[in-house]
């Protein structure tokens, strides 16, 4: 069955600095793949899907990830962070088809950004 | 309007007690879905509605009974929880179920405590 793994339950990076956040996908069929963002006390934003129209994927607030099918990736970036980020960032792949489809979640990155 | 609302906010009940969560959105989307997060965890699944149809439940307990009066309401009626059951509840709302569609739209959700 379909799944993501996400590498790191932490990331804490400068203010200005590179964000990396890691996805790796399980599934035996092209996947659609999607980043979401949880700002504290919130619910659930989408940040940017991949379905399979484009291997690099731009989302909002100028992040984007990149769909590897060798690596079976779709790490998100994002070239200078801004305080404004930290948030939990969570990669989900949807599993099931044919009216059973469900979104699935990895258990989720918390970013830190440091000023 | 891209906003899924959720009332209420946050919700203390006591395990006898009856109460009901409430969803809407006004999107025109098809498809509704009630989440369970706990505390550091993703959200879990827990029912999916599509064009006012129950089409998923995840074995859940049958102190959660989920209604769906029309297209732009979706309710979670509780009675007699348990402590364990504390966690914030997300709904979310996406234009139809299946993979081409599945960007899903996420309300603030309800915090619940059961004491």
């Amino acid at each position: 069955a379909q799944s993501v793994t996400q590498l790191g339950s932490h990331v804490s990076v400068s203010e200005g600095a590179l964000v990396l956040l890691r996805c790796n996908y399980s599934s035996s069929v092209p996947p659609y793949l999607f980043w979401y963002v949880q700002y504290p006390n919130q619910g659930l934003q989408l940040l940017l899907k991949y379905t399979s129209a484009a291997t690099l994927v731009k989302g909002i607030n100028g992040f984007e990830a990149e769909f590897k099918k060798s690596e079976t990736s779709f790490h998100l970036t994002k070239p200078s962070a801004h305080m404004s980020d930290a948030a939990e960032y969570f990669c989900a792949v949807v599993r099931g088809q044919g009216g059973s489809e469900k979104l699935v979640f990895g258990k989720g990155t918390k970013l830190t950004v440091n000023p | 309007d891209t906003e899924v609302t959720q009332t209420p906010k946050h919700l203390v009940m006591g395990m006898t007690n009856k109460k009901s969560l409430k969803c809407e959105q006004h999107m025109g989307h098809r498809a509704m879905y009630w989440y369970k997060q706990k505390a550091k965890k993703p959200p879990e699944l827990m029912f999916v509605y599509s064009y006012e149809k129950l089409s998923i439940n995840e074995s859940v307990p049958s102190r959660f009974s989920p209604e769906c009066p029309n297209s732009s309401l979706l309710n979670l009626h509780l009675h007699a929880l348990q402590p364990e059951d504390s966690a914030l509840y997300l709904c979310a709302s996406s234009e139809e179920r299946g993979q081409l569609y599945y960007e899903q739209y996420f309300g603030p959700g309800t915090r619940l405590t059961v004491t």
